[in-house]
């Protein structure tokens, strides 16, 4: 089975600083992977995914995410954090029949100080 | 399109109750798959639907059942409630292709008490 860590469940950040969410993988072949972003009392919504194209991944909102699979990494990035963009992250990995089986990470909470 | 809808959207039963929750998936959509989200556990997979028939399933025991009709409708039932029942119930739904985006509904908050 596959597994997902999410290296930190709390992130702290200034509005217009780096965004850096980490999270690493385990995978006997090659791996779907996403982000999905849940704002508080909404639903989860699909950030980008991976699904063995290009290594580099663009998401919505100025986010893209890197596939290492020399490292089983998929960090989320963002060059310029936005106060909107505070919410819950979860990576996700995927596998089973038609790729549906869905392994989510623990989440990690992206605060944004003004 | 609409999006996935769930319903309801929150539910009070009491220990030893059954529920039953509904999804229904956007149109074309073929693939559901139900979510039991709690602060402890996180987001934990239940199952999938695909064309009316289970196609996986996740590390729930047995009280957790599903069906889906050939509408693509979806529900989940709960059978012999226990407090640790309580949380959010996530549906979502995708098309037939591997690489294509599933789609989150707003959840069912379940509280047992």
């Amino acid at each position: 089975a596959q597994s997902v860590t999410q290296l930190d469940s709390h992130v702290s950040v200034s509005e217009g600083t780096p965004v850096l969410l980490r999270c690493n993988y385990s995978s006997s072949y090659s791996p779907s992977l996403f982000w999905y972003v849940q704002h508080p009392n909404k639903g989860l919504q699909l950030l980008l995914k991976y699904t063995s194209a290009a290594t580099l991944v663009k998401g919505i909102n100025g986010f893209e995410a890197e596939f290492k699979k020399s490292e089983t990494s998929f960090h989320l990035t963002k060059p310029s954090a936005h106060m909107s963009d505070a919410a819950e992250y979860f990576c996700v990995v995927s596998e089973g029949v038609g790729f549906n089986k869905f392994y989510f990470g623990s989440g990690t909470k992206l605060n944004v100080k003004p | 399109k609409a999006g996935v809808t769930q319903t309801p959207r929150y539910l009070i039963k009491t220990r030893g109750q059954q529920v039953t929750l509904s999804c229904s998936p956007i149109s074309g959509h073929r693939s559901v798959s139900w979510y039991q989200q709690t602060p402890g556990q996180g987001l934990q997979f239940l199952f999938e639907y695909f064309s009316e028939t289970q196609r996986n399933k996740g590390n729930f025991p047995g009280r957790f059942s599903g069906r889906q009709f050939s509408n693509s409708r979806s529900e989940m039932n709960v059978s012999t409630l226990e407090l640790g029942d309580s949380a959010l119930y996530l549906c979502a739904s995708k098309t037939s292709g591997e690489t294509d985006t599933q789609y989150f509904g707003p959840g069912t908050r379940l509280t047992v008490l």
